[in-house]
């Protein structure tokens, strides 16, 4: 069984400050970690995944995530917050073989400042 | 290449009433999911389909709610009888043939559904 954790279901930040979003995951099994970003009345965007690779991803908008397993996190992060990133951000867990179906988080909702 | 489509993006209708749900993946994915998302909750795991087939519905409700993928045409969630508590975006979901983990899953904009 999987499960995520998203800690804080609203975070906000300033214009230019870091963006910190937690995942913390359950898996009895190697996992691929999944970000996903939905904006209002819209579908969801993958914005990056680990699987199995470097531990260290790198996604779109400026977006990178680190896989720690001993710490069974895989927190999003983003230098510098711009305007447009103001969406909700889910993290998703999958098995890394076969078939499994993405378990979601309950979602962080990133809210930016001027 | 067109992205994945739903239809209709909002649904009203009266409890008792039937909904259907449409859902035509990406061109070339043979892989279908439905996923339920309710208010301030993340999105739950309702089915997955391949073509002519149901592969896991472990996620669907045991009454009122179906699902099937075609041959030809899109994947359908059907819920009969709706009730208040159905009232959700509903997703869709697709992804190339293939190792199901290995493959992204690109998702649809959504069906809002509500029931009065």
């Amino acid at each position: 069984a999987q499960s995520v954790t998203q800690l804080g279901s609203h975070v906000s930040v300033s214009e230019g400050a870091l963006v910190l979003l937690r995942c913390n995951y359950s898996s009895s099994v190697p996992p691929y970690l999944f970000w996903y970003v939905q904006y209002p009345n819209q579908g969801l965007q993958l914005l990056l995944k680990y699987t199995s690779a470097a531990t260290l991803v790198k996604g779109i908008n400026g977006f990178e995530a680190e896989f720690k397993k001993s710490e069974t996190s895989f927190h999003l992060t983003k230098p510098s917050a711009h305007m447009s990133d103001a969406a909700e951000y889910f993290c998703a867990v999958t098995r890394n073989s076969g078939y499994s179906t993405l378990t979601f988080g309950k979602g962080t909702m990133l809210l930016v400042s001027p | 290449n067109a992205g994945v489509m739903q239809n209709p993006r909002h649904l009203v209708r009266r409890r008792g009433q039937e909904a259907r749900l449409r859902c035509s993946p990406m061109k070339g994915h043979s892989h279908v999911y439905w996923y339920r998302q309710l208010p301030e909750e993340g999105l739950k795991f309702m089915v997955y389909l391949q073509k002519e087939n149901i592969i896991d519905e472990s996620g669907m409700p045991k009454e009122r709610f179906s699902a099937e993928f075609p041959k030809e045409g899109p994947s359908i969630l059907r819920i009969q009888q709706v009730v208040r508590g159905d009232s959700a975006a509903y997703f869709c979901a697709s992804s190339p043939p293939g190792v199901p983990a290995d493959n992204e899953q690109f998702f649809g904009p959504g069906t809002r559904l509500t029931v009065l």
